[in-house]
Order: C-alpha cells, then sequence, then structure tokens
C-alpha cells in the first residue's frame, strides 16, 4: 500500500539556519503530496502541497518541491524562525482524493534563539 | 474562515464512562475523517465518511468505538466503556467532493483515568 516516510527528529536549529525535513513516498499511480504542521496545542494545518511531478508547492517561506524520479518531498526553508516550531508532516492521497491521506509519523522542530 | 469545529476541546473521565465527540464539519465538505493521534502511534485513521455513509472503520476497535454522521452537519465518534488506553487526541477533519486537500479540528483532547 501507499506509504510516507519521513527523517525522525527531532531536529533542533538555530534560529536563520537552514532546514531540510526529509520525506519520501510509495504509492501506485501519481499522487498528490502535503505537508502538513501542527503546532503545540493544536490541530494540523495544510503548509503546501504539489499535484504532479516539477510542481513546487510554497508557503511562508517553506517550500517543496515534487520528485517522481526520486519519490520525494523534501520541505525546505532558508531561514528558520523560532514562531517555526512545531511537528511537521508529509502526506499522500491519490490523483483524484478518493482515499484518506496517508501521514508520515511527523518530524518534530524546534528553533531556538 | 470557514473551520471544522469540535466538542469537547478537553474531556477528563473514568474508566467505564460513555464518551461522544462531536464535529461540525465545514460547510459544504461531503466527506470526514476521524483521527486518533498518540505519541506511540502517531496520526492513526479511525474512519470516514462520504456523503453521510461509512466507507471505512476498520481503523477502530469495533467492541466500544463508534462513528455516525446524523445529518452534513454533525459526526459524532462515541467510546463505550472508555479505557485508560483510549488516551489520546481525537482530530475531526473534513474535504470538498473535489479536490483532495483536508482540513482539521484543533482535536479532542481525551483522558480516561
Amino acid at each position: 500500500g501507499d506509504s510516507v516516510t519521513q527523517m525522525e527528529g527531532p531536529v533542533t536549529l538555530s534560529e536563520e539556519a537552514f532546514l531540510t525535513i526529509n520525506c519520501t513516498y510509495t504509492a501506485t499511480g501519481y499522487p498528490s503530496l502535503f505537508w502538513y504542521v501542527q503546532y503545540p496545542g493544536e490541530g494540523l494545518q495544510l503548509l503546501l502541497k504539489a499535484t504532479k511531478a516539477d510542481d513546487k508547492g510554497s508557503n511562508k517561506g517553506f517550500e517543496a518541491t515534487y520528485r517522481k524520479e526520486t519519490t520525494s518531498f523534501h520541505l525546505e526553508k532558508g531561514s528558520v524562525q523560532v514562531s517555526d516550531s512545531a511537528v511537521y508532516f508529509c502526506a499522500l492521497s491519490d490523483l483524484l482524493g478518493n482515499t484518506p491521506l496517508v501521514f508520515g509519523k511527523g518530524t518534530r522542530l524546534s528553533v531556538i534563539a | 474562515d470557514a473551520r471544522v469545529t469540535q466538542t469537547p476541546r478537553d474531556k477528563v473521565t473514568e474508566m467505564g464512562q460513555e464518551v461522544t465527540m462531536r464535529c461540525q464539519p465545514i460547510l459544504g465538505h461531503n466527506t470526514v475523517f476521524w483521527y486518533r493521534q498518540t505519541m506511540m502511534q502517531g496520526l492513526e485513521l479511525l474512519a470516514y465518511f462520504r456523503n453521510r455513509a461509512p466507507l471505512d472503520d476498520s481503523g477502530m476497535p469495533k467492541d466500544r468505538f463508534s462513528a455516525e454522521m446524523p445529518d452534513a452537519t454533525l459526526a459524532t465518534l462515541k467510546i463505550q466503556p472508555s479505557e485508560p488506553r483510549d488516551s489520546a487526541v481525537y482530530f475531526c477533519a473534513s474535504g470538498p467532493s473535489s479536490g483532495n486537500t483536508i482540513y482539521f479540528g484543533e482535536g479532542s483532547w481525551l483522558t480516561v483515568v
């Protein structure tokens, strides 16, 4: 079945450091790919998404590119802030959205001043 | 902003008691999901509905959990009897009929003592 693998955390970075959180997937067909973020005490929020190969999703300084050849969707940000401290989830869904999202286990990011 | 609304926000209950969690999906969304989040298991899909019909509830312990959608504006998740191992955050999420982005509520934080 479909699956998502994320790098294990926690990840601790200093403010203004470069962030990469790796995500690879296994899927039949051509899924849509997502990054969700969960701030402490809150639900998951959609951060960005990409629906086809080579698409780049971006939001709030974060970006991720759908790489079909490497089945990856790595999350990057050039300069993290303390307010980016959260848990980040990579997820996939089939092209038509007919099946529930499959989530990775999440990566906790802590940014220190 | 349209949002998924969940009640209760927090619940502490004694083992053996019945717990009912409620969810109001975003108006116009016809797909509703129930997820459970724990430190050990991460995010688990319990059940989901489309147009109020249950499509998959294989993630739920059938002997004690039940999920329903009495109408398009209300989804319920019931646990009877509750056990300490049910302590978790329960998230409801909804999505539109087309496209595959889903939107999460803030969760119901359940503690069974």
